[in-house]
């Protein structure tokens, strides 16, 4: 089946830095892939959607400049939350939707297994 | 908002039971999508049905639709321990294939 991965599982930054998160399809090709971020206990909600080769397209209210989305394969989709602060701390969630689907027509995800982040 | 709402929050039953969560959403949609989270994990898709469809079925899982309402169930039969987790209806619409907007999640809790 398809899978995709995501690296790293979880990650403990101070707060200024830097945090970068891959999201990559093992197994098949995907020109979009979707980023997600869920507080606990509550639902995913949508942030942007990766293109591959072009630019992301962010949902209304997240800022493009604090979460850079950068998607330079079919395979690889990357989320970086710059100058993190503690209030980002959640778990992202990537999506990817193979190609051959796209072209069926049909809506398929298949997630990655999560990124944790802990802002400090 | 797009995003679907499920009811209940939470549920617990036995094993061998049943299971019934259901999902309202506001807006016009392509179709709907029930997937499944482990704590701490990832989604799994365990089902999508289109909007010109009213049933589906995968193994021991039913979806139904009822687009005039809005609404959708998904049903467990005869659950398991295993089937344990967060349960999230997940609509589709819009002219971009594959924005997914996800409601809160029934957690569903199977004691052996």
């Amino acid at each position: 089946g398809a899978v995709v991965s995501q690296h790293p599982s979880w990650v403990i930054c101070k707060s200024g830095t830097s945090v970068k998160i891959e999201c990559r399809s093992l197994d098949f090709q995907a020109t979009t892939m979707f980023w997600y971020r869920q507080f606990p206990k509550q639902s995913l909600m949508l942030m942007a959607t990766s293109n591959e080769g072009s630019k992301a397209t962010y949902e209304q209210g997240v800022e493009k400049d604090k979460f850079l989305i950068n998607h330079a394969s079919l395979t690889l989709s990357t989320l970086t939350v710059t100058s993190a602060h503690p209030e980002d701390s959640s778990f992202y969630i990537c999506s990817a939707q193979p190609l051959a689907d796209m072209k069926q027509n049909t809506d398929t995800q298949y997630f990655g297994p999560g990124t944790r982040l802990t802002v400090l | 908002s797009q995003q679907g709402e499920e009811d209940p929050q939470a549920l617990s039953i036995q094993e061998g039971e049943n299971a019934t969560m259901n999902c309202s959403y506001k807006t016009s949609i392509n179709n709907l999508q029930w997937y499944r989270q482990n704590s701490g994990r990832g989604l799994v898709h365990l089902i999508l049905i289109r909007s010109n469809e009213r049933e589906k079925h995968s193994g021991r899982l039913r979806v139904t639709l009822d687009t005039s309402k809005k609404s959708s169930s998904l049903l467990i039969t005869a659950s398991r321990a295993a089937d344990t987790a967060s349960y999230f209806c997940a609509t589709g619409a819009g002219s971009t294939l594959g924005r997914l907007y996800f409601g809160r999640g029934t957690q569903l809790t199977v004691w052996p």
